[in-house]
């Protein structure tokens, strides 16, 4: 079983509708919880962050962690075209060796 | 402020050729990464160094070297390149590792693509 598992999709929603796109992973001892966004032949851009447990909000972004589950949830409401580009999470242990374990990514197409 | 910046950002190689990858930072991060991203492989982190003078290896280090002989510069090097290397390369920069609390976020310059015949 890899560490990090992310549906493969790809995804394609009409403009306005909310997405959630999601990462379930096997380590328990991963606590610090990421989702990078990464425009078509660009590099990748943090786009949320979260320690441990829990939800956290930027605009229309919502980052959402349920350790118990192991399960890590993006949500994006009023989705727009501007926000058609891959979603990879990514996450890692606490420690100074740790490495950031990434998802395969999921490309997300919002239809105008 | 230039970010993250990699030198070429194309290139065709055949097999056996060697070439290197330059990654240069300006914003005095300790911390540096090479990844590759292939298609349904996601992001597979090669090498890194967490600062200057020093490398370690990663997920997929077979086939590369690294060197950080300037803590700004982060080099990756093909000896003798073979079609599986065939990927888009991408640099990585932050000012603390991922398993820190602050400001660890990583930077990323805007890949290089790389085709070995």
């Amino acid at each position: 079983q890899k560490e990090v598992e992310q549906d493969p999709g790809p995804l394609s929603v009409p403009e306005g509708a909310i997405v959630s796109l999601n990462c379930t992973y096997s380590n328990s001892a991963f606590q610090y919880f990421m989702w990078y966004r990464q425009y078509s032949r660009k590099g990748p851009e943090l786009l949320m962050y979260t320690y441990s447990s829990g939800n956290k909000e930027d605009g229309r972004f919502t980052a959402q962690v349920d350790k118990s589950s192991k399960y890590i949830s993006l949500f994006i409401r009023d989705s727009q075209p501007s926000d058609s580009a891959t979603y990879l999470c990514a996450m890692s242990r606490t420690g100074a060796n740790s490495k950031l374990t990434f998802g395969k990514g999921i490309t997300l197409s919002v239809r105008p | 402020n230039a970010g993250v910046t990699q030198t070429p950002k194309f290139r065709v190689l055949k097999t056996g050729q060697s070439m290197t990858l330059l990654c240069a930072q300006d914003m005095n991060h300790e911390y540096m990464y090479w990844y590759r991203q292939d298609p349904g492989m996601g992001l597979r982190l090669i090498h890194y160094s967490v600062g200057e003078g020093t490398t370690a290896k990663g997920e997929v280090p077979d086939g590369y070297n690294v060197s950080r002989l300037k803590k700004q510069n982060f080099l990756l090097g093909l000896e003798s390149a073979a079609p599986s290397q065939t990927s888009v390369y991408f640099c990585a920069s932050s000012y603390g590792g991922p398993g820190l609390a602050g400001d660890n976020e990583q930077f990323f310059g805007p890949g290089t693509r790389l085709t070995v015949l």
